[in-house]
């Protein structure tokens, strides 16, 4: 199994701020996602993110609203950008241990925004 | 669109009564097929997985699941449940050709009282 830290656990916002979610992992992966689960929902993707490579958006998110960073095989952030009440959320970060396709998750950035 | 459906989102049972919660999913010719539990203020931890191999897979805390092709279905059992067992219960599906995406169900409320 792998090990996710995600930085910060919880985090209370103001309307038209921005937060940068931080996900570290203990061991080199490929695939990186980040998903989010608005209150009483079940998760819905935001974006797959690959080493050296441009974020790959689901439907419905883009990369405006949420930037995606993933400077090497351990670490990535999420930036929800001018955030608004619909944004608060929690954030998951999980990364994929192939071929089983199983993912692992981090224990969620839990966002409020007032 | 491919679909995951949890027909219930919330089971109250009692403590030592059996469980099974409900999963189908859209039609595929391929599958792999999970469960996940989020308990409290926490992340998702993997119950257990079907890949390939015997329809009837076993999972932590006594958990187990069968995977039935015909009704493509993949629902969840435990024989008698405790207390602690109460948590979200989260479906998820990845279906072949979708890039390792896991697809998941709006979620089961499990609530086991005294």
């Amino acid at each position: 199994s792998a090990v996710i830290s995600q930085k910060p656990s919880r985090d209370i916002c103001q309307r038209g701020t921005s937060l940068t979610i931080q996900c570290q992992v203990d061991s080199q992966v490929t695939m990186m996602f980040w998903y989010r689960q608005q209150p009483g929902q079940s998760l819905t993707l935001i974006a797959t993110a690959n080493q050296g490579s441009e974020a790959t958006y689901e439907s419905g998110f883009v990369i405006d609203k949420f930037p995606i960073s993933r400077p090497n095989l351990t670490f990535s952030t999420l930036t929800v950008s001018n955030m608004s009440p619909e944004d608060s959320s929690i954030y998951l970060c999980s990364v994929e241990r192939t071929p089983t396709g199983e993912l692992f998750f981090g224990e969620g950035s839990r966002l409020t925004v007032l | 669109a491919q679909s995951v459906t949890q027909l219930d989102s919330q089971v109250p049972v009692f403590e030592e009564a059996p469980v099974e919660l409900r999963c189908n999913y859209s039609s595929s010719v391929s599958v792999y097929l999970f469960w996940y539990v989020q308990y409290p203020n926490q992340g998702l931890q993997l119950l257990l997985k079907y890949l390939s191999g015997s329809t009837l897979v076993k999972g932590i805390n006594g958990f187990e699941a069968e995977f039935n092709k015909s009704q493509t279905s993949f629902h969840l059992r435990k024989p008698s449940v405790h207390i602690s067992d109460t948590a979200e219960y989260f479906c998820a599906v990845i279906f072949g050709g979708s890039n390792y995406k896991l697809t998941f169900g709006k979620g089961t409320l499990l609530t086991v009282n005294p």
